[in-house]
């Protein structure tokens, strides 16, 4: 049972485009985190949200707690947002642990 | 900007052999974590750490793994007789405040057992 849920999977975008990622939680949580991950491995932290609506550059997350489903936008796609985004949400009542989905992989081309 | 810093980048050991991971987390944060990327999957949590003791652990975090923070900077995680399944990258986290502050992530170290 997948308790993080990320589409689509695979996303090929042409540089300059509007970018949508879903994710989909099934458990109460109290914070949910957008995360990078560059081709080398590494983790970067975009976003923690527990409510409401990010933004950041060209980036943007927005979280349902209702509905428990969290977007994250990037505009005026670039090659170099190329990467793995990946969701992961805080269970309530953890000592702040995260559970992932899989990730998103993103290309942008030229 | 504040870095973790992790130590190998890449590792290689015999199976049967103890490997230790060493993380040094950014200096004025209080709660760390290790967690495993199996290649081609999500990430997994292993463990959390926080006033020098462990407050979390997942059930990949068996007898053959252990945690320390021996001198308030370093923090390290051993796993005692590597398997080949304990191949993966592995991240050590950090973060200040859990309420209001996002994970930095070291770079990882990828554990090759053979």
């Amino acid at each position: 049972k997948n308790e993080v849920e990320q589409s689509p999977q695979n996303l090929t975008a042409q540089e300059g485009e509007f970018i949508t990622i879903n994710c989909s939680y099934s458990v109460g949580i109290s914070a949910l985190h957008w995360l990078q991950q560059h081709p080398g491995g590494g983790i970067v932290s975009l976003f923690m949200l527990s409510s409401g609506k990010k933004k950041h550059g060209r980036l943007i997350a927005t979280i349902n707690i209702q509905e428990k489903h969290s977007s994250l936008h990037i505009t005026a796609s670039h090659p170099r947002d190329s990467a793995v985004y990946i969701c992961a949400v805080e269970v309530g009542g953890s000592q702040g642990n995260l559970i992932f989905g899989k990730g998103t992989k993103l290309s942008v081309k030229p | 900007e504040p870095e973790v810093t992790q130590t190998p980048s890449h590792q290689v050991t015999q199976m049967g052999q103890e490997v230790i991971l060493r993380c040094v987390p950014i200096s004025n944060h209080l709660y760390f974590y290790w967690y495993r990327q199996i290649l081609g999957q999500k990430v997994e949590f292993l463990v959390s750490f926080y006033n020098n003791e462990i407050s979390e652990k997942s059930e990949i975090f068996d007898d053959q793994f252990s945690v320390e923070r021996p001198d308030g900077s370093n923090f390290t995680l051993k796993i005692r007789s590597t398997k080949l399944e304990d191949s993966a990258m592995y991240f050590c986290a950090s973060r200040a405040d859990r309420a209001i502050g996002g994970y930095t992530f070291g770079s990882g170290t990828r554990l090759t057992v053979v």
